[in-house]
Formats: structure tokens, C-alpha cells, sequence
């Protein structure tokens, strides 16, 4: 089946620097590659994602950039800012309606 | 955003009892739910998929009379885990997807607490 893996599994970078999520998957034939934002406590939340036909996408402060070739689509976050500090999950999904397989995460802290 | 809602937020039971969690699409009808189990500072373990009106699909090494799972309506499943026992100390989460070919993202519960003593 599908694996997901997570680099780095913690990250601290200082307020206004940009943060870098690597993720790599296994199956090529996976399609769909969402990030979720978890803070302490609270739901994971759907951030940004990007389909298997795209190589970039952005939306404001984070962008998601996927290269099918070696199976790896990362997270770029500009501009960080302390409300950013949270857990980030990548996840990978073979087809349409089907579940998620996650990566392990990485704890973002964004220090003041 | 589409709302789910999971009940309880958090409960601690004895050794042997049995705990039923659920989870409600609030706003939405949702053919599928997931749910995941989270270890603390931990990724999401999916351990089953169910679909509206028919039996749940296992991940493999989860044991299915142990956690049993029920989506009996579109705003409704449910995860009762039998003769609970410490190690089945987790926090347990659901994320229902509605139905149709234009729906693919999840939205997730807020997660329930299990401790079991």
C-alpha cells in the first residue's frame, strides 16, 4: 500500500523566515496531495492541496509544490508568523473518495 | 467549511467496559466517514472506512470485533471499542467526506478522548 514519509519531524524557524515541509510518497499511481494544520487540542484542518496535473500552487503565505518524477511534494511556508506554530500532516490518496494515508508529521514552532 | 461534530470530547472508563464514540455531519450528508486513531505527538492511523448502509472496511491489524463500527445513517457512524483496556487509550478521530463524484475533501471531528483505567 501507499507510504507516506515526513521530513523534518520538528522545525523551529524565527518569525518572518520561511519554513520547508518535505514529503515523499510510494505509489505513483497516488493523484491527490492535501496538508492538514493541526493545533494543540484541535482538528486537523485542510490548509492547501494540489492534484497529480499540477506542479504548484499558491494561496497567500503557503504554497505546495509537487514533483511527480520522485514522488515528492513539499510545503513552503513565507513569512511565518507565531499563529503558524502547529503540527502539519501531508497525505496522499490513490483515488478520488478514498481515504488519506498520512505522513507522520512535523511540529512547526515559529519563534518571536 | 462543512461541520463534524464527534461526542464525547472526552471519557474515562474501567478496564473491560464499552465506549461508544460518535460522529455527525452536521451540515452535510456524508457518505463516508473515516476514523483514525492519533498516539499522542503521533500521524493518523486510519483504522476503518465506512460507507452509509453497509459494513465497514478494515485496515489491516485492527481487529474488527474490538472496534465495532456502525454508519447506519448519511450524519451518523459510530465507533463503540469492546471490553476496553489501557493500551486502547488513544484519541480517537472521525472525518466524514459527502457524497458524490465532485466531494473528496474531509473534514475531520474535533476528536474524542479515551482513557481507559
Amino acid at each position: 500500500g501507499e507510504n507516506v514519509e515526513q521530513h523534518p519531524s520538528t522545525l523551529s524557524v524565527q518569525e518572518g523566515d520561511s519554513a520547508v515541509i518535505k514529503c515523499t510518497y510510494s505509489d505513483s499511481a497516488s493523484n491527490y496531495f492535501p496538508w492538514y494544520k493541526q493545533e494543540l487540542g484541535k482538528r486537523p484542518q485542510l490548509i492547501i492541496d494540489i492534484r497529480s496535473n499540477v506542479g504548484e500552487k499558491k494561496d497567500q503565505r503557503i504554497a505546495v509544490t509537487l514533483n511527480k518524477t520522485a514522488k515528492h511534494f513539499s510545503l513552503h511556508i513565507t513569512e511565518t508568523q507565531p499563529e503558524d506554530s502547529a503540527v502539519y500532516f501531508c497525505a496522499a490518496q490513490l483515488s478520488w473518495g478514498q481515504n488519506f494515508v498520512f505522513g507522520p508529521g512535523t511540529r512547526l514552532s515559529v519563534l518571536p | 467549511g462543512a461541520v463534524v461534530s464527534q461526542h464525547p470530547s472526552w471519557v474515562i472508563c474501567k478496564s473491560g467496559t464499552s465506549v461508544k464514540i460518535e460522529c455527525r455531519s452536521l451540515d452535510f450528508q456524508a457518505t463516508t466517514m473515516f476514523w483514525y486513531r492519533q498516539f499522542p505527538k503521533q500521524s493518523l492511523m486510519l483504522m476503518a472506512t465506512s460507507n452509509e448502509g453497509s459494513k465497514a472496511t478494515y485496515e489491516q491489524g485492527v481487529e474488527k470485533d474490538k472496534f465495532l463500527i456502525n454508519h447506519a445513517s448519511l450524519t451518523l457512524s459510530t465507533l463503540t471499542v469492546t471490553s476496553a483496556h489501557p493500551e486502547d487509550s488513544s484519541f480517537y478521530i472521525c472525518s466524514a467526506r459527502g457524497g458524490g463524484a465532485g466531494y473528496n475533501e474531509q473534514f475531520f471531528g474535533p476528536g474524542t478522548r479515551l482513557t481507559v483505567l
